[in-house]
């Protein structure tokens, strides 16, 4: 059975800080990995990395795929308050061609002004 | 654009009672779920659609049906409403499976359900 874990659960931090989310998976078939933000309604698609795309940019936003260590890292600088969310990092389960995915628990960052 | 719309938003229901949330979309996808989302967890699969007909089972099926007679609706029924299905509900769907926007899920905004 696949397994997405996250860490923190929850992080509390000032504007302006940089925030670092962990993503640690086992699964079989790897095909990608999903990031999502998710403030109060549905998720957000972020990034997907997968074997040929392993880091991903958008803004201040950045996200690392080490298939090395069956992890990935959401890298936030520069934090402001519209960035307190849920974190959601999910795979397609089991590597099924039908996208079902498997989440994490998510990790809750506030950000204080 | 409506996307992946899902109604109700809010409902409550009492022990024992039956609802169906129902959900639509309007991009032609093939691929449709079912997730639940209960406090401080990620998301969990309920059921999927690869298409028109086809239905199967996903990791937390039990007090669920659904059905896929069009390619646009998938409704999840609850038959005998329990207090441990109080949850966040989405519904979602799929467009294919090559390229990056093939791997994205677009995500209704979800129906809070409380069963009291």
């Amino acid at each position: 059975e696949d397994k997405v874990v996250q860490s923190p659960l929850s992080l509390v931090v000032h504007e302006g800080d940089t925030v670092t989310l962990n993503c640690s998976y086992e699964v079989t078939n790897f095909r990608s990995l999903l990031w999502y933000k998710q403030e109060k309604k549905a998720p957000t698609f972020l990034f997907m990395l997968t074997s040929s795309g392993i880091e991903k940019k958008s803004g201040r936003l950045s996200s690392i795929l080490d298939k090395k260590e069956l992890s990935s890292i959401l890298n936030i600088t520069a934090t402001q308050t519209g960035d307190s969310a849920i974190y959601l990092c999910a795979e397609p389960a089991g590597g099924t061609s039908y996208g079902k995915l498997t989440f994490g628990q998510g990790t809750i960052l506030t950000v204080h002004p | 654009n409506a996307g992946v719309t899902q109604t109700p938003k809010f409902r409550i229901l009492k022990i024992g009672q039956s609802m169906t949330l129902q959900c639509t979309q309007d991009m032609n996808h093939n691929y449709m779920y079912w997730y639940r989302q209960d406090p401080g967890m990620g998301l969990k699969l309920i059921y999927y659609s690869v298409g028109a007909g086809i239905t199967d089972k996903g990791e937390v099926p039990n007090g669920y049906n659904v059905s896929r007679s069009t390619t646009e609706d998938f409704p999840l029924r609850l038959e005998l409403a329990a207090p441990s299905q109080t949850s966040v509900y989405f519904c979602a769907s799929k467009r294919g499976e090559t390229g990056d926007s093939g791997n994205t899920i677009y995500f209704g905004e979800g129906s809070w359900l409380t069963v009291v």
